[in-house]
């Protein structure tokens, strides 16, 4: 079946420093791909998507590019802030042309923004 | 608009007992899907709706059922809950022939 695997958290940074989090994925078909971001105390938020191979998915400064050679989908953002401090987690739907919509996530990744 | 609202947000039940839980999707939206998230198992999905009826439904067991409503209002039901049950139950809506979905805020069931 499909799969997604994150990188484990938590990971740590400073304030204006580099992110990167990685995400592959195992599925049939070519699936939607999803990264949510879930703040304390709160459900998801839909942070990007990108739908086919070479979509760059963007949003508040976050990119993420579908990699179906590599299978992968990592999350990135070039300068993190306090408030970005969250459980980030990486998702794809199932094969479009079943017109299912259940995601299948990733185990999520903590990250911490230190001042 | 209003975004996904679920009611109620915490729940406390005993052993045994059973549970509904309501979500309202965004308006316009016909497509309400359920997921479980426990820190354990991570995020795993329930079951879908559309036009009042399941169209996927994931690996749970019969105790956890749900329906829609012709409105799009979704419930679920929980029977005979157990101690592993304790989770965040999310409800979340999606546009025909979308594949992004948006989630509520959840609500948090404990069982004791």
């Amino acid at each position: 079946g499909d799969s997604v695997t994150q990188m484990e958290g938590p990971v740590t940074l400073s304030e204006e420093a580099f992110l990167t989090i990685n995400c592959t994925y195992t599925a049939t078909g070519y699936p939607s791909l999803f990264w949510y971001v879930q703040y304390p105390g709160e459900g998801l938020q839909l942070l990007l998507k990108a739908t086919k191979a070479d979509d760059k998915g963007s949003n508040k400064g976050f990119e993420a590019t579908y990699r179906k050679e590599t299978t992968s989908f990592h999350l990135e953002k070039g300068s993190v802030q306090v408030s970005d401090s969250a459980v980030y987690f990486c998702a794809l739907s199932e094969r479009r042309d079943t017109g299912r919509r259940a995601l299948t996530f990733g185990s999520g990744t903590r990250l911490q923004v230190q001042p | 608009k209003a975004g996904v609202t679920q009611t109620p947000r915490y729940l406390i039940k005993t052993r045994g007992q059973q549970v509904t839980l309501s979500c309202s999707p965004i308006s316009g939206h016909r497509s309400v899907s359920w997921y479980q998230q426990t820190p354990g198992q991570g995020l795993q999905f329930l079951f879908e709706y559309f036009s009042e009826t399941q169209r996927n439904k994931g690996n749970f067991p019969g105790r956890f059922s749900g329906r829609q409503f012709s409105n799009s209002r979704s419930e679920m039901n929980v029977s005979t809950l157990e101690l592993g049950d304790s989770a965040l139950y999310l409800c979340a809506s999606s546009l025909v022939g979308d594949y992004e979905q948006y989630f509520g805020p959840g609500t948090r069931l404990t069982v004791t």
